[in-house]
C-alpha cells in the first residue's frame, strides 16, 4: 500500500508566525506533489503544486520537495487566522493520487 | 463559471437500495476521479478516468461502479450500499491526466442506514 503520512495536529501557531507542515511518502516513483487546503465542511482547494526538488514560492506559501528523502513540506509565512484549516498533502505516482490524512492548523489571534 | 458539480449534495438511504451520485464538469477536462473522505483516513481515491470509456481502480473500489460515456460526466454508482459506505464523497477533474492539479466538486454527504 502506497502511503502518504502527515502529523494530524492540531498544529497551533500565533498570528504572524511561520507554520511548517510536513509530509512523507513511500512511493519513490512519485513525480507530482500537491498541497491542498480544506476548510471544515468544504472541498479541498489547491495551494501549491511542486514537481522538482527544491523550493517553490507563491506569496506567503513555500513548498519544499526532497525526493531523495521522500519528503515534502509547506511553509506559511505571516500566518493569519484565515489560514486555520486542514492541509492535505497529495502525491501522484502516475495516473492515481494518494492523499495524506491531513494536518489541522490553528492560527491563534 | 468553470466548475465541478455533484448531485445530490446530501443523501440518506437504506442498505441495499441502489443509488447514483452524479458528477459533471464544464471545463473540458479529460481526467476525472472519485474520492471518499472519512475522519482520520483522509481522501481515498475510489476510481478515476483518463478519458471517455477509460476507467481504472483507485485504492478503495470495492462496492462502487463508475462509467464515463461522455467527457463531462462521471457518475458514481453504489449498486447495494452498506453502512460502511457512509462517507463524504468528492468528485474531481484535471485538464489532461493524473499528476496534474485537480479541481474538486462541493461534495456529497451520504448516510446509509
Amino acid at each position: 500500500q502506497k502511503e502518504v503520512e502527515q502529523n494530524s495536529g492540531p498544529l497551533s501557531v500565533p498570528e504572524g508566525a511561520i507554520a511548517s507542515l510536513n509530509c512523507t511518502y513511500s512511493d519513490r516513483g512519485s513525480q507530482s506533489f500537491f498541497w491542498y487546503r480544506q476548510y471544515s465542511g468544504k472541498s479541498p482547494e489547491l495551494i501549491m503544486s511542486i514537481y522538482s526538488n527544491g523550493d517553490k514560492e507563491d506569496g506567503r506559501f513555500t513548498a519544499q520537495l526532497n525526493k531523495a528523502s521522500q519528503y515534502v513540506s509547506l511553509l506559511i509565512r505571516d500566518s493569519q487566522p484565515s489560514d486555520s484549516a486542514t492541509y492535505l498533502c497529495a502525491v501522484s505516482p502516475g495516473q492515481n493520487f494518494v492523499f495524506g490524512p491531513g494536518t489541522r492548523l490553528s492560527v491563534l489571534p | 463559471e468553470a466548475q465541478v458539480t455533484q448531485n445530490p449534495r446530501y443523501l440518506i438511504t437504506v442498505t441495499g437500495k441502489k443509488l447514483t451520485v452524479t458528477c459533471s464538469q464544464n471545463m473540458n477536462h479529460e481526467y476525472m476521479s472519485w474520492y471518499r473522505q472519512d475522519p482520520g483516513l483522509g481522501l481515498r481515491q475510489i476510481y478515476y478516468s483518463m478519458n471517455v470509456e477509460v476507467t481504472d481502480k483507485g485504492d478503495v473500489p470495492e462496492g462502487y461502479k463508475v462509467s464515463r460515456k461522455e467527457k463531462r460526466n462521471f457518475p458514481l454508482i453504489l449498486e447495494s450500499p452498506s453502512p460502511n459506505q457512509t462517507s463524504l464523497y468528492f468528485c474531481a477533474s484535471s485538464p489532461r491526466r493524473g499528476g496534474e492539479t485537480q479541481y474538486f466538486g462541493p461534495g456529497t454527504r451520504l448516510l446509509v442506514l
